[in-house]
């Protein structure tokens, strides 16, 4: 079956370091992608991994094991602006019709206080 | 460059009644999407189409729902007839080809009492 899991809530302090994890079981792997979601909000795309490592962009980065099927996506310096919620897509190829797929976890709630 | 365009972005209708949605994608993108997400959970993937063509739809409720998207351009997802389980909010999304980023529009939030 297709599973992805993530933290429901998460709160820090404005300045500091969130890590958000996040394990996936699916049929296929295809590549990895964290979205931002603010509150009424469309998803924003964040950043996607498709091999082992750590990307970075910016205050963003984003980690990838495939073989432990586990990914974080790291914020660094926090901002007010970035209490939102962070979506965690995983692109299975073997989705009906062979196409690729985003199945996406539920999100992280993340809250970031003075 | 032009978001994703939906319309309209609230909508509020009594259950057994039909609604429909309208998406206008990025242009030049390939491939067109709609989700449902429900309050408290991830986007779930209801139909993709490929230009014109109905490339995913294993999770529409084809029973009430449809989509289309005529001359590989604009799309609408209808529901017909609502049920209160459809209350959510309905993303359009698009992207250049199917092995791109999909970049998503405001949504339309729909509630059936």
């Amino acid at each position: 079956g297709q599973n992805i899991d993530q933290p429901t809530e998460m709160t820090a302090t404005e300045g500091a370091i969130v890590q958000i994890n996040c394990t996936y079981q699916t049929s296929g792997f295809n590549g990895l992608f964290w979205y931002q979601q603010h509150a009424g909000e469309a998803p924003t795309f964040l950043s996607y991994n498709v091999l082992d490592g750590l990307e970075e962009k910016g205050r963003f980065s984003s980690f990838l094991s495939r073989s432990k099927g586990y990914s974080y996506l790291l914020l660094k310096e926090l901002q007010m602006k970035d209490s939102a919620s962070y979506l965690c897509a995983v692109r299975d190829p073997l989705g009906s019709g062979g196409y690729n797929k985003l199945i996406f976890g539920a999100g992280t709630r993340l809250a970031v206080h003075p | 460059e032009a978001g994703v365009a939906q319309s309209p972005r609230y909508k509020i209708i009594e259950k057994r009644q039909s609604v429909a949605f309208w998406c206008n994608p990025i242009s030049g993108h390939a491939t067109l999407y709609w989700y449902q997400q429900i309050l408290g959970q991830g986007p779930k993937l209801l139909i993709q189409f490929q230009n014109n063509g109905v490339v995913d739809d294993s999770q529409l409720p084809k029973d009430r729902f449809s989509a289309e998207r005529l001359k590989g351009v604009d799309s609408t997802l209808k529901i017909q007839p609502a049920k209160l389980e459809d209350s959510a909010v309905y993303l359009c999304a698009s992207s250049l080809d199917r092995e791109y980023e999909q970049y998503f529009g405001p949504g339309t939030r729909l509630t059936v009492t």
